[in-house]
């Protein structure tokens, strides 16, 4: 079985512009969520979507969005990026019922 | 606010000998409670969680919900037990596909 996959694995950005993730998660996962890995704030939820629904958010400003499709692939979209959105974003599907978290290798986003 | 906390960045011991990775967290109602490991250029994996109560690859983990604690323990170290530790928390029943809330990690380094 395939793991969760995202793309792009790593990608440099300027302040202002926007990026745009993805991740296919494990087949029959219809759960996706998202997190930021950062050396000073370590591991911080984005959001959760299950069924093409967000239901969940961390912290985060409006500038983060997300969303997933109907084969439950995920996108998340970083607006007008900031120095300090540099980091590492993890994706990990799940079958709702065992709430285990199977991780993606992440995208790491430097923003210059 | 629910909040996971390890005190230790970085943890060296032995082959051989005990280990204890600490973790203590901070929530009001009764929490799930996860151990994620990420061994060298893998991905982030669940390594148990409380509610199973399992052994796996010799450690073990105790809520203490007085203490309001989950270390986790393993009597002899081996070496391929080095990697980084994440102790994660969530507020849900069923928990993980909505939102962990993780700590910053303790590296852990088995020395031959």
């Amino acid at each position: 079985k395939a793991g969760v996959t995202q793309t792009p694995r790593y990608l440099i950005k300027t302040r202002g512009q926007q990026v745009t993730l993805s991740c296919s998660p494990i087949s029959g996962h219809r759960s996706v969520s998202w997190y930021q890995q950062t050396p000073g704030q370590g591991l911080q939820f984005l959001f959760e979507y299950f069924s093409e629904t967000q239901r969940n958010k961390g912290n985060f400003p409006g500038r983060f969005s997300g969303r997933q499709f109907s084969n439950s692939r995920s996108e998340m979209n970083v607006s007008t990026l900031e120095l300090g959105d540099s980091a590492l974003y993890l994706c990990a599907s799940s079958l709702l019922t065992t709430g285990e978290l199977f991780f993606g290798e992440g995208s790491r986003l430097t923003v210059l | 606010a629910q909040r996971v906390t390890q005190p230790e960045k970085l943890l060296s011991v032995f082959k051989g000998a005990p280990v204890e990775l600490k973790c203590n967290y901070s929530y009001s109602g009764s929490p799930e409670l996860f151990w994620y490991v990420q061994y060298s250029r893998q991905r982030l994996q669940l390594l148990l969680r409380h509610i199973s109560r399992e052994s796996i690859k010799g450690f073990t983990a105790d809520l203490n919900k007085g203490e309001t604690s989950f270390h986790l323990k393993k009597p002899f170290a081996q070496e391929e037990d080095s990697a980084m530790y994440y102790c994660a928390l969530s507020g849900v029943a069923g928990g993980g596909a909505d939102g962990l809330t993780f700590g910053k990690g303790t590296h852990l380094i088995i020395q031959p």
